[in-house]
């Protein structure tokens, strides 16, 4: 797609298997953690958050893990299907209070059918 | 369905041109952010603000790049003048600024304006 990178790392899962996508972030003083999900010629778009006072959250099929000790951020996504296919941006807010955010490189998910 | 609104969604320009870009964040948002992204960089924070003011434009090269938002309901991101180093696609995101423990921010991103500068 015209918006991600041609290096960047691939997950190549099978449709209908779990995904987890990896993430080291940059800062421990990092308050809050985003995932978003972007497709080709769109925007990112926003996944699932979550607090650094938290280890796990989950929403519909998505699942947040949160591994302060190591800097570690996984997304999992359970039953993937061809519609996930797309590249995954982790974010963190790197200085408490000014909410702006400083993402990761990407990961791209392919998922065959 | 709320969304992000930028303008043009594709700009083709020569060296030495302006450039404007435009952008409408959603009715009642106070934050409104431009990221820029390239294949080599990924998405870099150019500049921000908060009810309309300047917070943050340490990201954006400031002889050529300049942010504002007259009003709530624009943002606009000019360079002047251009160069082929800057082509990339311009993503404007707007949100609320409250606490993450208040319910979060995770801001909502516009389509994007893509600049090739030839």
């Amino acid at each position: 797609g015209e918006s991600v990178g041609l290096h960047l790392p691939t997950l190549s899962v099978q449709e209908g298997d779990n995904s987890i996508i990896n993430c080291a972030y940059s800062n421990s003083a990092s308050d809050y953690f985003i995932w978003y999900k972007q497709e080709s010629g769109k925007g990112p778009q926003f996944i699932i958050d979550i607090r650094s006072n938290m280890d796990k959250r989950q929403g519909q099929r998505v699942t947040v893990l949160l591994n302060k000790t190591v800097k570690h951020l996984s997304l999992q996504i359970a039953a993937t299907q061809p519609g996930d296919s797309a590249v995954y941006f982790c974010a963190e807010n790197i200085t408490p209070g000014r909410r702006a955010l400083t993402f990761g490189s990407g990961t791209r998910l392919q998922v065959q059918p | 369905d709320a969304r992000v609104t930028q303008t043009p969604r594709h700009k083709v320009t020569e060296m030495g041109q302006e450039v404007t870009m435009r952008c409408q964040p959603i009715l009642g948002h106070n934050t409104v952010f431009w990221y820029r992204q390239t294949m080599m960089q990924g998405l870099e924070l150019l500049a921000y603000f908060r009810n309309r003011a300047p917070l943050d434009d340490s990201g954006m090269p400031k002889d050529r790049f300049s942010a504002e938002m007259p009003d709530a309901t624009l943002a606009t991101l000019k360079i002047q003048p251009s160069e082929p180093r800057d082509s990339a696609v311009y993503f404007c995101a707007s949100g609320l600024s409250i606490s993450p423990r208040q319910g979060g921010y995770g801001y909502t991103f516009g389509s994007g304006t893509r600049l090739t500068v030839v």
